[in-house]
């Protein structure tokens, strides 16, 4: 069965630190991978998205990168972290071979930036 | 392009009583529809959803869905809901083809004992 991680669980950086948070999959090959975030009351914002190796979507343009450098690694990064980055950081996975294009979500990552 | 309403951003309920979330869609193609719960501090989590074929779509934890195309809706019931029930729900909508599922606001649910 297929099964998606996330780390850190749980993260607190001051203003202007560095990120980097990782999510893996396994189980499966050539899976669709998303980055989304949750801020305080507010719904999913997708912020990212990656249909294969090196292949990047971005959605909103922010402060944030994201990288695939293996099949099933996602790495989502900054190099300077504001205020309004923290929130609820959610990485998911989709099958390439889906037409529905329902998502499989890893269990999250807190992220508070103080 | 398509886009997800989510009318309620919470509905509190007494505990036993029957709840629905409201979901409605707009697309000029087909669509496939989802429910995801999304408990505190965790991932989401597929509830059910709609390919083609029955209306009526029954999922996890006793919910159930009906696709209404004329109405464009696609709520999301429980005959008798439970304290463990407490979370948000998400309405999703995608379209063949694309990589995206395109998502309401969340609703939260509020189990009142």
């Amino acid at each position: 069965s297929q099964t998606i991680h996330q780390w850190p669980a749980t993260l607190v950086q001051p203003v202007g630190s560095p990120l980097s948070l990782e999510c893996t999959v396994e189980g499966t090959s050539n899976p669709n991978l998303y980055w989304y975030r949750q801020a305080a009351g507010r719904g999913l914002q997708l912020l990212f998205y990656s249909v294969g190796i090196g292949q990047i979507s971005s959605e909103v343009p922010q402060n944030l990168s994201a990288s695939r450098p293996q099949d099933r690694q996602f790495i989502l990064s900054s190099k300077k972290l504001l205020l309004s980055d923290s929130g609820f950081y959610l990485c998911a996975w989709s099958g390439r071979d889906r037409q529905d294009n329902e998502q499989f979500f890893g269990p999250g990552t807190r992220l508070t930036v103080l | 392009a398509q886009s997800v309403t989510q009318l309620d951003s919470q509905v509190p309920v007494f505990e036993e009583a029957p709840v629905e979330l409201r979901c409605n869609y707009s697309s000029s193609v087909s669509v496939y529809l989802f429910w995801y719960v999304q408990y505190p501090n965790q991932g989401l989590q597929l509830l059910l959803k709609y390919l083609s074929g029955s209306t009526l779509v029954k999922g996890i934890n006793g919910f159930e869905a009906e696709f209404n195309k004329s109405q464009t809706s696609f709520h999301l019931r429980k005959p008798s809901v439970h304290i463990s029930d407490t979370a948000e729900y998400f309405c999703a909508v995608s379209v063949r083809s694309n990589y995206q599922l395109i998502w309401g606001a969340g609703t939260k649910l509020i189990i009142k004992p």
